[in-house]
Parts: structure tokens; C-alpha cells; sequence
């Protein structure tokens, strides 16, 4: 069964600290996994996408690594600032055409 | 990058009454759009995909006479909830895909807060 797993479920730091998400999938066949970031009430906005040959993707302060052996993703926020509070969800794309699978998202909270 | 827009941002509505949701893609061509809801605290879950002068394919457990799903061209598709009950109450989000691009990627909508008394 094609299922994606996202934890810690929430998460909260200090603002300024650093953070690592985690991000473990089953989908076979694999074609991308995409990382975003969804502020409560509003829709996600992508972050990062990476394809099988991808180890490492950066967005700023945002990067994501991935591990297509081990069918494992992580996603490192550096210097936490308060607008990084929102759900973070990882989405799983199997082959061309096929639905995406969405992890349930990890809630960040960031406190000063 | 690409932005998808829907209309409205929120709507409150009575048991019984038809709610009508717009999703537009405002700076390109989007051969495929696809609906979500999302209730709180919970992930996206897809009801349906809609190719543009298609119709729209169902999710299971999705009641196509119930979430009519309209996508009349390549910028514009709707989602009309008819006869909506409370249980209908959630978020529902729209993305976008074009026909290009190498990810093939989906572009999200801001989102439609419906609430039915």
C-alpha cells in the first residue's frame, strides 16, 4: 500500500533554532516528493521537489534531503523565524498520471 | 511561480442550499485541475480530477451527483456542493497542473472555508 509517514506529528522550538522534519515513504513506483508548506487556512505552497537522483535540494532557509534507497526524506529549516509556524507535508508522486500521496504533515510552532 | 486562484474565500451557507466554488489559473494553461478537502487537522484528500472538456473522475467514496465538478476550460474549473449538509463542512482546496513542465507539478489555490448551518 502506497502510504507516506511524516513525524514528529508537532513540533515546537525556539525562534532562531534548527529543526529537522522527517519523511518516510512506501510509493512504488517513486517519480518525486515534494515538500510543502501550508499556514493555517490557506492552501500549501511548494518548497522543495526532488526527483530519485536528488540527494539535496535548498530553498533559502529550507533544504531537503533525500535517501531513494532507504525511501526516506528529511527537511531542515536553519534559524527558525516565527512565520515558519504551519504544517509541513510531504507528497509522495508515483509514475506519471497516478494521484500524489500526501503524509499527514507536521505542525511547527515557533515561539520567541 | 504559478498562481491558482479560488473564489470565494469563505462562504457560510444553510442545510439545503447549493454552494458554487471558482478555481482559476491566472498565468497559465491548466489541462488538469484537481479538488481536495481537508478537514482539521487532517491531510489533503483528493475528490477528484477534471481534464478540461472531461469529465471529472471520482475518488471512491466521493458522490459525483453531490459535488459536481465543472471544468469548461483551460483556466476555470468548478465545484458546486449541492444540497449541502453540515458534515460538508471543511476546507476545500483546488490545484492546478499544466501540460508541461518536468514535474508536472501542482500549483494549490489558497482554499474555500465552506461552513453549513
Amino acid at each position: 500500500k502506497n502510504q507516506v509517514e511524516q513525524s514528529p506529528q508537532s513540533l515546537i522550538i525556539l525562534e532562531g533554532k534548527n529543526c529537522t522534519l522527517q519523511c518516510n515513504y512506501t510509493v512504488s513506483p517513486f517519480s518525486n516528493l515534494r515538500w510543502y508548506k501550508q499556514d493555517t487556512g490557506r492552501g500549501p505552497v511548494s518548497l522543495t521537489i526532488m526527483t530519485f537522483s536528488e540527494n539535496t535540494k535548498s530553498n533559502g532557509r529550507y533544504t531537503a534531503t533525500l535517501d531513494a534507497d532507504t525511501k526516506q526524506s528529511s527537511l531542515h529549516i536553519t534559524a527558525s523565524q516565527l512565520s515558519d509556524s504551519a504544517s509541513y507535508i510531504c507528497v509522495v508522486s508515483g509514475q506519471a498520471g497516478t494521484a500524489l500521496i500526501f503524509g499527514k504533515g507536521t505542525t511547527l510552532s515557533v515561539s520567541s | 511561480g504559478a498562481v491558482v486562484s479560488q473564489h470565494p474565500s469563505w462562504v457560510i451557507c444553510k442545510s439545503g442550499t447549493s454552494v458554487k466554488i471558482e478555481c482559476r489559473s491566472l498565468d497559465f494553461q491548466a489541462t488538469t485541475m484537481f479538488w481536495y478537502r481537508q478537514f482539521p487537522k487532517q491531510s489533503l484528500m483528493l475528490m477528484a480530477t477534471s481534464n478540461e472538456g472531461s469529465k471529472a473522475t471520482y475518488e471512491q467514496g466521493v458522490e459525483k451527483d453531490k459535488f459536481l465538478i465543472n471544468h469548461a476550460s483551460l483556466t476555470l474549473s468548478t465545484l458546486t456542493v449541492t444540497s449541502a449538509h453540515p458534515e460538508d463542512s471543511s476546507f476545500y482546496i483546488c490545484s492546478a497542473s499544466g501540460s508541461s513542465g518536468l514535474y508536472n507539478e501542482q500549483f494549490f489555490g489558497p482554499g474555500t472555508r465552506l461552513t453549513v448551518l
